[in-house]
């Protein structure tokens, strides 16, 4: 089966650097993905990372190691406007597309 | 480019009804996802199609259907409604380019309140 690991919530104060940790297990694996929801919004994308390493774009890094099964999103520059819920999801051999159950992002002023 | 769109955006029902959805995917987009999001359960895969053809399932009972047309715009219907079916119902679509990118373009959703 398939199942990812995020923190429900995290904290941080505007101006800093967070980090939001994803670990998963699923039956291969293509890639793991990024999404960010505000209250009453849908989803968007953020970033993708189908090889180790980090991708970065913009104040947004990403970053994968596919022998650990872990990645993280890095948030630096912390503007209010990041306050937000954040998933993670892998997509396997099976082509599914499994999201974790989100980090709820609290900016501090 | 629209985007993903949803109709209706609200709905209200009561228990044993049953209810349509209905979700047109961006231009060009040949897949069409369905998720239902519940508070602390993150967003539950629920069916994926492609090409008139459900190419994967999530873990939902029998009850939750869907389909796809041949301009892909997609439906999805639950029957004998409860209570705990009660959930914003988000539509995703994309190119379906497995192993490359796999960036799901969201609707707004359709907020269903089950009484």
């Amino acid at each position: 089966g398939q199942s990812l690991e995020q923190p429900s919530e995290v904290t941080a104060v505007e101006g800093a650097i967070v980090q939001i940790n994803c670990t998963y297990q699923t039956s291969g694996f293509y890639g793991l993905s990024w999404y960010q929801q505000h209250d009453g919004g849908a989803p968007t994308f953020l970033s993708y990372n189908a090889l180790d390493g980090l991708e970065e774009t913009g104040r947004f890094s990403s970053f994968l190691s596919r022998s650990d099964s872990y990645g993280y999103l890095l948030l630096q520059e912390l503007q209010m406007k990041d306050s937000a819920s954040y998933f993670c999801a892998v997509s396997g051999r099976d082509d599914k597309i499994i999201f974790g159950k989100g980090t709820r992002l609290h900016i501090l002023p | 480019k629209a985007g993903v769109t949803q109709t209706p955006r609200y709905l209200i029902k009561t228990r044993g009804q049953q209810v349509t959805l209905s979700c047109s995917p961006i231009s060009g987009h040949r897949s069409v996802s369905w998720y239902q999001q519940t508070p602390g359960q993150g967003l539950q895969f629920l069916f994926e199609y492609f090409s008139e053809t459900q190419r994967n399932k999530g873990n939902f009972p029998g009850r939750f259907s869907g389909r796809q047309f041949s301009n892909s715009r997609s439906e999805m219907n639950v029957s004998t409604l409860e209570l705990g079916d009660s959930a914003l119902y988000l539509c995703a679509s994309s190119t379906m380019d497995r192993g490359r990118s796999d960036t799901q373009y969201f609707g707004p959703g359709t907020r269903l309140t089950v009484l």
